[in-house]
């Protein structure tokens, strides 16, 4: 299987306040991982790609200072919403790319719900 | 920018019905997935296809990748009520490992 989990599944915060969610991959290693956020009844949206060892690279319009990506080993990056603000309210998911299966395929964590008071 | 469109947008059908989704684009690509998302879950892998006119089946659902690598359909036969969801394609890249997600497709089946 290929397997990737998330924590917190979900999470509400103050305005102001920074959150950090964290995404592995539990039975392969993954150099790369994705953040995607994702509005109600809407399809995902890229926001970066982590890769470990190095920095993340940003989509268009995403902002690195605000959206922190730290991806510090073969199973494990994190996402920080720093200073959080109502707008950043959604849903974040992860996914990783398991290496060795010569195509693109991504495989997706169950998702973390934020809202922010 | 690439775009993959998907139509319909949302489509609700009784059980029993069959159905196709189409997921369109003008840029061609390395593979495309296709994944199915329930609420409050991330999406899951139903199958990814990489050679320009394949075709996979796996039960009553059956991919296709067009000639062209540009569009692909998913077809359902005998729709039932577990087939709910958010049904999403995505195109993988040539020179990046990312995927550029379909508009998607709302699907509701009823008894």
């Amino acid at each position: 299987g290929a397997v990737v989990s998330q924590h917190p599944s979900w999470v509400i915060c103050k305005s102001g306040t920074s959150v950090k969610i964290e995404c592995r991959s539990l039975d392969f290693q993954a150099t790369t991982m994705f953040w995607y956020r994702q509005f109600p009844k809407q399809s995902l949206m890229l926001m970066a790609t982590s890769n470990e060892g190095s920095k993340a690279t940003y989509e268009q319009g995403v902002e690195k200072d605000k959206f922190l990506i730290n991806h510090a080993s073969l199973t494990l990056s994190t996402l920080t919403v720093t200073s959080a603000h109502p707008e950043d309210s959604s849903f974040y998911i992860c996914s990783a790319r398991r290496p060795g299966t010569g195509t693109d395929t991504q495989y997706f964590g169950p998702g973390t719900r934020l809202t922010v008071l | 920018t690439q775009l993959l469109e998907q139509s319909p947008q949302f489509l609700s059908i009784q059980e029993g019905e069959n159905l196709t989704v189409y997921c369109n684009s003008s840029s061609v690509f390395s593979s495309l997935q296709w994944y199915r998302q329930e609420p409050g879950e991330g999406p899951v892998l139903l199958v990814t296809v990489v050679t320009g006119g394949e075709v996979k089946k796996l039960k009553r659902l059956t991919f296709q990748f067009g000639d062209a690598r540009k569009d692909s359909s998913l077809h359902i036969t005998a729709a039932q009520p577990g087939d709910t969801g958010l049904y999403l394609c995505a195109g993988g890249g040539w020179t990046a490992s990312k995927l550029t997600f379909g508009t998607g497709t709302r699907l509701q089946v009823t008894l």
